[in-house]
């Protein structure tokens, strides 16, 4: 039972790099989300897509790109990296039905 | 725009003492989930509500959706070392997003 898998876990970036956060989802759901998770703020949506090449922005887009080439994919991207990016992101996915999201495990991203 | 307010922020109780937390919006909702988050691992899904006045129970959880739709509680009894986590409540405006309330982390002493 994968559920919702992100890799990778932990990163370390220098200022300025660019990366890439890969979340996979094995449930055919049709919804998929990224947050990040700050210490006394709760989770904040960055982006989000309802399908297959759609994504949309969410509470906290600026400094992310994504990209949804195939359903169980989504992908969380930094061009250039900035220590206000230092998080734990976690991407979730749901069924088209109902309310409810299932996160993946969270990955921990540091800027230095 | 939205708002979810979850209180209490942090509670320290004995094992087995009972527990309770809420969450309240400004605004009308359509459903309110309940998570959990244990350290270094994703939210998981405990509770999930659909309807003013629902009463669910998981458990020894029981959550309640609000009969005005702008709020939920959520409940612990008997409470055991390995309740331990953050307790996340959410809640989805019709035609909205999901919105997360700050959190409430619990400490139990054994």
């Amino acid at each position: 039972n994968a559920g919702v898998t992100q890799t990778p876990k932990f990163r370390v970036l220098k200022t300025g790099q660019s990366m890439t956060l890969l979340c996979a989802q094995d449930m055919n759901h049709e919804y998929m989300y990224w947050y990040r998770q700050d210490p006394g703020m709760g989770l904040r949506l960055i982006h989000y897509s309802v399908g297959e090449g759609t994504t949309a922005k969410g509470e906290v887009p600026d400094g992310y790109n994504v990209s949804r080439l195939k359903k169980q994919n989504f992908l969380l991207g930094l061009e250039s990296a900035a220590p206000s990016q230092t998080s734990v992101y976690f991407c979730a996915s749901r069924p088209l039905r109902t309310g409810e999201l299932f996160f993946g495990e969270g990955s921990r991203l540091t800027v230095l | 725009g939205q708002q979810l307010n979850q209180s209490p922020q942090s509670m320290f109780i004995q094992e087995g003492e009972d527990v309770s937390m809420n969450c309240t919006s400004s605004s009308i909702f359509n459903t309110w989930l309940w998570y959990k988050q244990d350290p270094g691992e994703g939210p998981v899904l405990l509770i999930a509500l659909y309807k003013a006045g629902e009463l669910t129970s998981n458990g020894r959880l029981t959550a309640q959706f609000g009969i005005t739709r702008k709020d939920s509680f959520l409940n612990i009894s008997a409470s055991i070392p390995s309740d331990v986590g953050i307790y996340f409540c959410a809640g989805r405006p019709r035609g909205g997003k999901l919105i997360f309330g700050q959190g409430t982390e619990l400490s139990v002493k054994p």
